[in-house]
């Protein structure tokens, strides 16, 4: 598999603040995706994003597949925002998506 | 539209005991994924469904690990017998063919004891 490098670990920001997640991958990706994993543990889908820039609300990512990188953007977080954010891609060799540790988010009031 | 069902939810269990998780895909994806996800760390894949064909196992434990997919929906992943190491969350996933967007499962939070 590849290997998945998220940035930062872990995050904290104060209700209305911006950020910016990074994901790098070790080589060449197909259906990059990012994630929201809330305190349930739900994987809610973000983005599926293999290529350019996307908007949906207050995120919005954009992926350089050339450069192997992609970034998700918050912007005015809330506390809602919390939680583990995830960037995954599957390989052009593999079939699974292959997942970085994740940022772990928390915004406070 | 109903999204990728899993139960139970839950489940706590003594080492040595067997254990089954259910998944229900979203309806149409012929493809079905199970994926282990541990104590912080990223979901990794178990196994891959292509209808009811096992296209990728190459990362279940086979000596413990069974799963089936039998009619090309819906999919079971057994554990015989559980150990403590095995405690993590079990996801499924489905997608409409295996070069599209992935959706998730709830997941099962299983606790060997």
């Amino acid at each position: 598999g590849i290997q998945v490098e998220q940035s930062p670990p872990d995050l904290i920001l104060q209700e209305g603040a911006n950020s910016t997640l990074r994901c790098n991958f070790s080589d060449s990706v197909n259906n990059l995706q990012w994630f929201h994993q809330n305190p349930w543990g739900q994987l809610i889908n973000l983005f599926y994003i293999p290529s350019g820039t996307k908007q949906n609300g207050r995120l919005s990512a954009t992926t350089v597949a050339t450069e192997r990188y992609s970034l998700l953007y918050i912007s005015s977080s809330q506390t809602t925002d919390s939680g583990v954010y995830f960037c995954a891609g599957r390989p052009n060799s593999g079939y699974a998506l292959n997942f970085g540790k994740g940022t772990s988010l928390l915004v406070t009031p | 539209e109903a999204g990728v069902v899993q139960s139970p939810r839950y489940k706590i269990i003594e080492k040595k005991q067997p254990v089954a998780f259910w998944c229900n895909p979203i309806s149409g994806h012929n493809t079905l994924y199970w994926y282990l996800q541990n104590l912080g760390q990223g979901p990794e894949l178990l196994i891959r469904y292509e209808n009811e064909e096992a296209v990728d196992d190459s990362q279940l434990p086979k000596d413990r690990f069974s799963a089936e997919r039998l009619k090309g929906v819906d999919s079971t992943l057994k554990i015989q017998p559980a150990e403590l190491g095995d405690s993590a969350v079990y996801l499924c996933a489905s997608s409409l063919g295996t070069s599209n967007e992935q959706f998730f499962g709830p997941g099962t939070r299983l606790t060997v004891l």
